[in-house]
């Protein structure tokens, strides 16, 4: 499955909004009513951190500022408002089908 | 609190052999599936291979008939044998645990593998 992210570069201003797109080239809609997207934060230095998963199930510790959207083969990654610490590379993944596949990643700046 | 610490990453020749480590604690190996993913240079993050509860094995097309994904009971720790490497699989190596709902959500810190003459 090929994962597609949209903007691959996002520059963004403290305090705005932002917003990451993810795409699939198959639908990764379980019978069980699940989407299996994940997304994940790798900060600068840092291993990735799991923000979201099941498309739409924040984390835990992960603020309420993230939020995942979508079904099938479109997902979003809104932050309500950006902060600081919110910088490093965004990625979707799935986790329908094996060999799971991430995304390109998005450089949030 | 879940812990992953991986080990073995080094330098080797292209051709060589290597063999990673993901020591685990406050939790078993063989109660989750357990991941590989990598993070080669300027590139973006790579899933390589898992491991399910039920022993059986995945891996990517790029690693496939190379490398070796395996659990040690005694040491509760995941590995990977890295085998036949080439440049391209210079990487830092992460181990990680799925928590069941296709959600990985503990990951170690990495070790890094760099295949070079």
């Amino acid at each position: 499955i090929v994962m597609t992210q949209s903007p691959l570069s996002l520059p963004v201003t403290p305090g705005e909004p932002a917003s990451i797109s993810c795409r699939s080239s198959q639908s990764l809609l379980h019978s069980n009513g699940n989407n299996y997207l994940d997304w994940f934060l790798q900060k600068p230095g840092q291993s990735p951190q799991l923000l979201i998963y099941l498309g739409s199930n924040r984390a835990s510790g992960v603020p309420d500022r993230f939020r995942g959207s979508g079904s099938g083969t479109v997902f979003t990654l809104q932050i309500s408002r950006v902060e600081a610490e919110d910088v490093g590379v965004y990625y979707c993944m799935q986790a329908l089908h094996t060999p799971y596949s991430f995304g390109q990643g998005t450089k949030l700046e | 609190e879940v812990l992953l610490v991986e080990s073995g990453g080094g330098l080797v020749q292209p051709g060589g052999s290597l063999r990673l480590s993901c020591a685990v604690a406050d939790l078993s190996v063989y109660d989750y599936d357990m991941h590989w993913v990598r993070h080669r240079p300027g590139k973006g993050l790579e899933w390589v291979s898992c491991i399910g509860t039920a022993g059986d094995k995945y891996y990517s097309d790029s690693v496939q008939g190379r490398f070796t994904i395996s659990r040690e009971y005694d040491a509760n720790s995941l590995s990977l044998h890295l085998s036949s490497l080439r440049v391209e699989d210079t990487a830092t190596y992460y181990c990680a645990r799925e928590g069941g709902k296709g959600d990985m959500d503990v990951w170690g810190r990495g070790t890094t593998v760099i295949v070079s003459s």
